[in-house]
């Protein structure tokens, strides 16, 4: 049931940028983002609703391609404070909205 | 004010034994969550409640019992505990459910670490 994250981890020097893919194999209603610091809970980026959406969150954004089930964040000139597992989260179209599943994450270090 | 409390943060406890964790929170939200985080962070959904109510039970074993007395309250009761239950159990809320998933808030976490 969960979406599928690529890459598994990204190592990147401040100032270079990233993107963390999600794909699902079954019709999406939202894709959300979030980002999990070591020993904390996972905190809200943000969240996409329509197909096509692009949303911006300081230098990290994501866009949403609902015919190919697919979200993309979009993370440039990272900074050190951008390090930690990045999730995105989905809910199906149908019967099971209500239900948020969470991929297997994204472990982001950015090294100075 | 923390909008989502959990308690404990930490739970040592042997096999066998039935512990619970709390969840409140003071969001006003009508849905909240258990989520289970394993060793190699997969946060797996265990329990969904709208509004008291149960809308979701992916496959969790019957040892593990949700109990929702009011909205803003969101309790977990395991019976028997095994070695595998050991991970951080996430209490989480957002609003809305039959109508599509906000912002979810997290608690902490419950590190419960059966030995």
């Amino acid at each position: 049931q969960q979406p599928v994250q690529s890459p598994q981890a990204v190592i990147l020097r401040e100032g270079e940028d990233a993107v963390i893919n999600c794909s699902s194999s079954k019709a999406l209603y939202s894709v959300h983002w979030y980002r999990q610091k070591h020993g904390e809970a996972p905190v809200f980026l943000m969240i996409l609703l329509k197909g096509g959406e692009q949303k911006g969150h300081e230098k990290i954004s994501a866009s949403f391609n609902e015919k190919k089930q697919q979200s993309s964040l979009y993370l440039t000139a990272s900074q050190l404070s951008y390090s930690g597992t990045y999730f995105c989260g989905t809910e199906y179209r149908g019967s099971t909205l209500g239900r948020l599943y969470f991929g297997r994450g994204t472990q982001l270090t950015v090294w100075p | 004010d923390t909008a989502v409390s959990q308690t404990p943060k930490y739970l040592v406890t042997q096999m066998g034994n039935d512990k619970s964790i709390k969840c409140e929170q003071n969001l006003g939200h009508d849905t909240m969550y258990w989520y289970k985080q394993d060793s190699k962070k997969f946060l797996k959904i265990m329990f969904s409640y709208n509004n008291k109510e149960l809308i979701i039970n992916e496959t969790v074993p019957n040892r593990f019992s949700p109990k929702s007395p009011d909205k803003a309250h969101l309790n977990l009761h395991i019976n028997s505990l095994e070695l595998g239950d050991s991970a951080v159990y996430f209490c989480a809320s957002s609003q809305g459910g039959a109508g599509g998933v906000t912002e979810a808030f997290f608690g902490q976490g419950t590190r419960l670490t059966v030995v």
